[in-house]
């Protein structure tokens, strides 16, 4: 089975400006979870997907949203970036309530 | 406030021995538990994991496990291997909704030859 596959795997922008992250999950894998790492915060929970419903939400502001698709594929979208977005943008599938995440390997996010 | 902490930043042990590491958590209504390995530019990878109804949790090399009462999880390696040397991260979650995990912020294990 393929992983969960994250594009692009490097991104730069400026600040103000907006960013899509793009995750597919391991097929069959119905949930999707977003995750920010950073070195002072370690990984934070952002919000997770389940068929196309938010089921979770981290505690980051408003600017970071997310959706999923019928197919399971999720993306995740932060507007009006600040300096302190720059992260490893991590995305995690599962198959089902206690389960483990099964990890991408991130997007790195630099805003200048 | 860390709901899930590891307090050893990090940890050395020599190849052939055993790898102790430890997590300790403050929510008593987590109830399932998580340990990943996570090697520089790649995302982490799932290890092992325990539920709160056992109390160990055994797969090849690496063994969970969890003390209730003192609210502390320890993932033990043996025999270490130099290709164990990565950040270690133990993640809790609760609820019957939801997969919302809180990590831990991570224990460096370097096993030296």
């Amino acid at each position: 089975k393929a992983g969960v596959t994250q594009t692009p795997r490097y991104l730069i922008k400026t600040r103000g400006q907006q960013v899509t992250l793009s995750c597919s999950p391991i097929s069959g894998h119905r949930s999707v979870s977003w995750y920010q790492q950073t070195p002072g915060q370690g990984l934070q929970f952002l919000f997770e997907y389940f068929s196309e419903t938010q089921r979770n939400k981290g505690n980051f502001p408003g600017r970071f949203s997310g959706r999923q698709f019928s197919n399971s594929r999720s993306e995740m979208n932060v507007s009006t970036l600040e300096l302190g977005d720059s992260a490893l943008y991590l995305c995690a599938s599962s198959s089902e309530y206690n389960s483990p995440l099964h990890f991408g390997n991130g997007t790195r996010l630099t805003v200048t | 406030d860390q709901q899930v902490k590891q307090n050893s930043p990090s940890l050395s042990v020599q190849e052939g021995r055993i790898s102790i590491l430890n997590c300790d958590y403050t929510n008593s209504m987590f109830d399932y538990f998580l340990w990943y390995k996570k090697y520089p530019a790649e995302g982490p990878t799932f290890l092992i994991s325990i539920s709160s109804i056992k109390d160990k949790n055994e797969d090849g090399r690496f063994t969970v496990f969890l003390n209730k009462s003192a609210k502390h999880l320890s993932l033990h390696i043996v025999p270490s291997q130099p290709g164990d040397s990565a950040v270690y991260f133990c993640a809790a979650s609760w609820g019957n909704y939801g997969q919302n995990f809180v990590f831990g912020p991570g224990t460096r294990l370097s096993v030296l030859p």
